[in-house]
């Protein structure tokens, strides 16, 4: 069964930690995209990436950065955490239109 | 901007009982549209799709018609179970093949009671 995995579905960091949320996929998928979900707001576009080391900013990337270095892997840093940034994040992966594939999401709480 | 706009919810039915969640969105060119569901604890997971206008997506019981006249993608289930419980979001790719990412409404928190 093909598969976007999270490296952790839950996560505590405290305030001005550096943060880093790991995703893999092993559909050999061009795209891949980080989500973050909060009540009431929906799912918003943090970053996304068409291609190894290529990165383009979503709808609301202030605060975080993000890392390709291989095909199958897209990371998430949050270089100073705060608390504006306790969310649920969603990683997604994609060949196409059509295939959006979601992992189970990790929730993220800073104190 | 591209945008989609669904009823929030919570969305609470009896068994067997008809369901629709309304989307309509905003968008350039000629959009897909997408319906995805997410279980409790759960990433989304696609529902249905259509491409192009009157396209009908379908997909466990659930329908939506792509009605470009009114810009709507409304979902829709003749008989909804329990185990239909879940949040639903409307989402959209406006072109580009895929790789700038969906557009989502809010979701709709739908509950059914046996």
């Amino acid at each position: 069964d093909v598969k976007v995995t999270q490296s952790s579905r839950y996560l505590v960091k405290r305030t001005g930690e550096k943060v880093f949320l790991e995703c893999v996929q092993d559909m050999d998928h061009e795209n891949m995209f980080w989500y973050r979900q909060d009540p009431g707001l929906g799912l918003r576009l943090i970053y996304f990436s068409y291609d190894v080391k290529m990165k383009e900013k979503g709808d609301i990337p202030e605060g975080y950065s993000v890392s390709r270095e291989k095909k199958e892997r897209f990371s998430l840093i949050l270089e100073s955490a705060s608390t504006n940034q306790t969310s649920m994040y969603l990683c997604a992966s994609s060949r196409d239109t059509y295939g959006y594939t979601f992992g189970s999401g990790t929730r993220l709480t800073v104190v | 901007g591209d945008s989609v706009t669904q009823m929030e919810g919570p969305v609470t039915l009896s068994e067997e009982a008809f369901l629709t969640i309304n989307c309509t969105y905003t968008a350039t060119g000629y959009p897909s549209l997408f319906w995805y569901v997410q279980y409790p604890g759960e990433g989304l997971q696609l529902l249905l799709k259509a491409t192009k206008a009157d396209d009908k997506g379908s997909n466990k019981g659930f329908e939506a018609t792509y009605r470009k006249e009114t810009t709507s993608f409304h979902l829709e289930k003749g008989s909804v179970q329990v185990s239909d419980s879940a949040v639903y979001f409307c989402a959209l790719s406006d072109g580009g093949g895929g790789a700038d990412g969906l557009t989502f409404g809010k979701g709709t928190h739908l509950i059914i009671q046996p």
